[in-house]
């Protein structure tokens, strides 16, 4: 069945560092859609990206889906503690609503 | 108000027992979703259903049941043969489109823990 990886499984940055997580599905998607779920929190969609090669950005956040549209990542200029969380891709399954969710990134912020 | 609510926040089940978990969105949506998430661990469905008196099994079925018996709710039921019930238990809803995965909306979940 589809596969959705993602690397790195954790990061730990200092604030004010660049951050960047790699979503990578063994099979074609329509669309790569980005979640978010702080500690203890539930998982809030950010951004769905549709185009091949498309680049969507939202302030910090840079969102890139890959020419093959295979592949996405997600860029975040100059942390904040805010951004702490875990950061999960998802892609549709073909034919159906269900989406594979990305194994996600956890990311941590040394202040 | 929209949106998914879940009840209980925390739920306690003891060895053998049955127990059901809530989830009701007021979005109009078509189809709702159960995820499992252990700690620090991705999501992996249990059940899925796309339209009322119709669901389909997930990744991790077993041990579980699940009823559509109106649009707006999607109870969850953990069974005794589900031997390792311990986690945090998600539930979402999204638009019903042409099967090209729309975005899904997570109600706060439930805690799920066996004593």
């Amino acid at each position: 069945g589809q596969q959705v990886m993602q690397i790195p499984q954790y990061q730990h940055v200092q604030e004010g560092e660049d951050f960047t997580t790699y979503c990578n599905s063994s099979t074609t998607l329509s669309n790569i859609q980005w979640y978010k779920q702080r500690p203890g929190g539930h998982p809030v969609f950010l951004i769905q990206l549709v185009k091949s090669g498309e680049v969507k950005k939202q302030k910090r956040l840079t969102f890139q889906f890959g020419e093959a549209k295979k592949n996405s990542s997600l860029h975040i200029t100059a942390t904040q503690t805010t951004d702490v969380g875990t950061y999960f891709c998802a892609g549709p399954n073909f034919g159906n609503e269900k989406l594979t969710f990305g194994t996600g990134t956890r990311l941590t912020i040394i202040p | 108000d929209g949106g998914i609510t879940q009840s209980p926040k925390y739920l306690f089940r003891k060895e053998g027992q049955n127990v059901t978990l809530s989830c009701e969105q007021n979005l109009n949506h078509d189809a709702m979703y159960w995820y499992r998430q252990d700690p620090g661990q991705g999501l992996r469905l249990i059940y899925y259903s796309q339209i009322v008196n119709d669901f389909q099994k997930g990744d991790i079925a077993e041990g579980y049941s699940v009823s559509r018996e109106k649009k707006e709710s999607f109870p969850l039921t953990v069974t005794s043969a589900q031997k390792n019930p311990t986690a945090f238990y998600l539930c979402a809803s999204s638009k019903r489109t042409s099967g090209r995965g729309e975005t899904q909306y997570f109600g706060p979940g439930t805690r799920l823990l066996v004593l």
